[in-house]
């Protein structure tokens, strides 16, 4: 699977949109750009997922690059509850390498209110 | 209620006494993998199992050992723990990416804390 890049902190403003970046520069055609995210020392939480379009669902919406070397996720109207780590991680579809997965460090979201 | 389940949640022991963390999950998953999670250090791969008997390494293997006897177990086996093992750990489970209608999201535990003097 293809490393990824994020900074290591951001803040937001209550209520304002969240962009987190990620590079992942090195990607290959057919793997997925996934996001998750940890709340103190809870188990990390599935938000999203995309390959090629734009992605949205409740919590979030994905915007992947045209060349796929990056992408952002956004939440929309950040809450208080929204403070975490931000893990962007790239996945290929089935196959042994496929489940090799590192998250890395992420970024530090915080909230500010 | 769809879960996944580890124990125990806090665990403080000494160093070379042989300890499990158990994993179990519910909702029939192939597969299963084990993280370690440290301050700077993000979160890392010690073993994934494809499905039943089916192990391989991931990242930080050294000092573990993984069974899956079960499809729905995988435990974590310290067989001589030591204190660069304090560390919190994180069980996960998914289908495989390619079971639709499946997403491909790993569902985590809520994690082990383990202490080695």
């Amino acid at each position: 699977d293809a490393k990824t890049t994020q900074p290591p902190s951001m803040d937001c403003a209550e209520g304002r949109a969240a962009n987190l970046p990620c590079n992942h520069s090195t990607i290959s055609g057919n793997e997925y750009v996934y996001w998750y995210r940890q709340i103190h020392s809870q188990g990390p939480q599935y938000i999203i997922h995309g390959l090629k379009n734009n992605e949205t669902n409740e919590m979030a919406s994905l915007i992947i690059t045209e060349d796929r070397k990056s992408s952002t996720l956004i939440l929309p109207h950040a809450t208080l509850r929204d403070t975490a780590v931000y893990y962007c991680i790239v996945r290929a579809p089935s196959g042994a390498g496929s489940y090799q997965l590192t998250f890395g460090k992420g970024t530090k979201l915080s909230v500010i209110p | 209620e769809a879960q996944v389940t580890q124990n125990p949640r806090y665990l403080i022991t000494v160093t070379g006494k042989k300890l499990t963390v158990t994993c179990s999950q519910n909702m029939n998953h192939e597969y299963m993998s084990w993280y370690r999670q440290d301050p700077g250090l993000g979160l890392r791969q010690i073993y994934y199992s494809m499905n039943v008997e089916v192990t391989d390494k991931g990242d930080v293997p050294e000092g573990y050992k993984v069974s899956r006897k079960e499809k729905r177990n995988f435990p974590l086996i310290l067989e001589s723990p030591s204190p660069n093992q304090t560390s919190l750990y994180f069980c996960a489970s998914s289908f495989y990416r390619d079971r639709r209608p499946n997403t491909g999201e790993l569902f985590f535990g809520e994690g082990s804390r383990l202490t080695v003097l």
